[in-house]
């Protein structure tokens, strides 16, 4: 157990529906990031907070993800009108950011399922 | 585009053997470097990191370290099939934010 917690661990959901995840991070961590990860693949990066300002948003996701960090601590990402290619393992991990890098922690992950 | 690229594998070992995982990135600027290791349907876990030239020694576990080169491997001995897993590479410097590999599987043969 890293310390970083995500919840629900598993969603089933048809499609067109909306979901929310969330993820609370290592407590002085300061860095807060989301990913996505299909079979076979590594970690493809969706977005990231410091404290409670999203610093970057990738250019592969689509208007349909939102992600909050309110207050710097805990966040949760939402997925719109979800469509069976999303369905994947959703990732959060957690940091404390130094000058030479950070190191990064991950939680358990949620698993999404689309039908 | 700052990247980190791992060969994808699979590597297949003999158990008791010594498996090598190398991992190379375009960032110079990086300076801290991991590896993580995934079982399947699990997350990452975080298993050695290097800052320095050189190598790092943690049990089983070696990474090494060659800036001017800009790679990184990682060599796990005595291999036993409970290290079969995908093992990812990751680097980070400054205020960036961390690069992932795809990751290597690893597969150690009883």
């Amino acid at each position: 157990d890293t310390g970083v917690s995500q919840d629900p661990r598993h969603k089933i959901t048809k499609r067109g529906q909306n979901v929310t995840f969330r993820c609370d991070p290592i407590s002085e961590h300061n860095r807060l990031y989301w990913y996505r990860q299909t079979l076979g693949q590594g970690p493809e990066f969706l977005t990231y907070f410091q404290n409670e300002a999203q610093l970057e948003k990738s250019r592969l996701l689509s208007d349909r993800f939102s992600a909050e960090r309110p207050k710097g601590s805990f966040s949760t990402l939402e997925i719109q009108r979800t469509e069976q290619g999303d369905s994947a393992m959703y990732l959060c991990a957690s940091s404390l950011v130094e000058r030479r890098g950070e190191t990064q922690y991950f939680g358990p992950g949620t698993r999404l399922l689309v039908l | 585009q700052k990247e980190v690229e791992q060969n994808s594998g699979p590597l297949s070992v003999p158990e008791g053997a010594i498996a090598s995982l190398n991992c190379t990135y375009s960032d110079r600027g990086s300076q801290s470097f991991f590896w993580y290791r995934q079982y399947s349907g699990k997350s990452p876990e975080l298993i050695m990191s290097i800052y320095s030239n050189g190598d790092k020694e943690d049990g089983r576990f070696t990474a090494q370290l060659n800036k001017a080169s800009q790679y990184v491997s990682l060599l796990i001995r005595d291999s036993q099939p409970s290290d079969s897993a995908t093992y990812l590479c990751a680097a980070t410097g400054g205020y960036q934010k961390v690069t992932f590999g795809t990751g290597t599987k690893l597969q150690v043969i009883p």
